[in-house]
């Protein structure tokens, strides 16, 4: 059990860009879950998936925002035409829900700065 | 919505001093509740949980009891140390597993 992963750790990335961030994780657990953290805040629950199946969108997740979970495990956070309000640590965090644990294991994050 | 509120810092405290950070929530249902640390540059790191009222979580030195009643899960330490240093959230997570957080506190202890 190698814990939650992310890449890349940093990112910077121009006005308009279009960016990707992967996320890995825990072997078996079954629900993924991305937040965005801005300086000085709590992180703020964006997107979630149950398996393959996305199962709830935040408010906050723009038509600019698509996440995937394609096979069920590893998933992928898209941000189209980026704007330098979406600079933010992006975190994700996993659950094996069907053993009924609730404990959210975090990864290390993806911070992204929008120049 | 659900909702976190927690004490306002910065926190300042010397080396050895009693710690008490303040965190009060509102849910629906029955949340489980949550410490997370945050060290700089890094993820979150669960610090501990209770998942019913009355439930006490603790975990190295720290300490905090879900009190239902008056819809609080306040966390202390008795004698904090400089490697304590860190950015603190309380958050509650629905059955739906999705956690809502607090805006954190930093703690800055001093030798």
């Amino acid at each position: 059990d190698t814990g939650v992963s992310q890449n890349p750790r940093h990112k910077i990335t121009k006005r308009g860009q279009n960016v990707t961030f992967r996320c890995d994780p825990i072997s078996e657990h079954n629900r993924l879950y991305w937040y965005r953290q801005t300086l000085g805040q709590g992180p703020e629950f964006l997107t979630y998936f149950q398996n393959e199946a996305q199962l709830e969108k935040s408010r906050l997740l723009s038509d600019r925002f698509s996440a995937e979970r394609p096979k069920g495990s590893f998933s992928t956070l898209e941000i189209q035409r980026t704007e330098q309000g979406d600079s933010a640590m992006y975190l994700c965090a996993s659950i094996r829900s069907t053993s009924g644990e609730e404990t959210q294991y975090f990864g290390p994050g993806t911070r992204l700065l929008v120049l | 919505g659900n909702s976190v509120t927690q004490m306002e810092g910065p926190v300042t405290l010397s080396e050895e001093a009693f710690l008490t950070i303040n965190c009060t929530y509102t849910a629906t249902g029955y949340p489980s509740l949550f410490w997370y640390v945050q060290y700089p540059g890094e993820g979150l790191q669960l610090l501990l949980k209770a998942t019913k009222a009355d439930d006490k979580g603790s975990n190295k030195g720290f300490e905090a009891t879900y009190r239902k009643e008056t819809t609080s899960f306040h966390l202390e330490k008795g004698s904090v140390q400089v490697s304590d240093s860190a950015v603190y959230f309380c958050a509650l997570c629905t059955n739906a597993g999705k956690s809502t957080f607090g805006d954190g506190t930093t703690l800055t202890v001093k030798p």
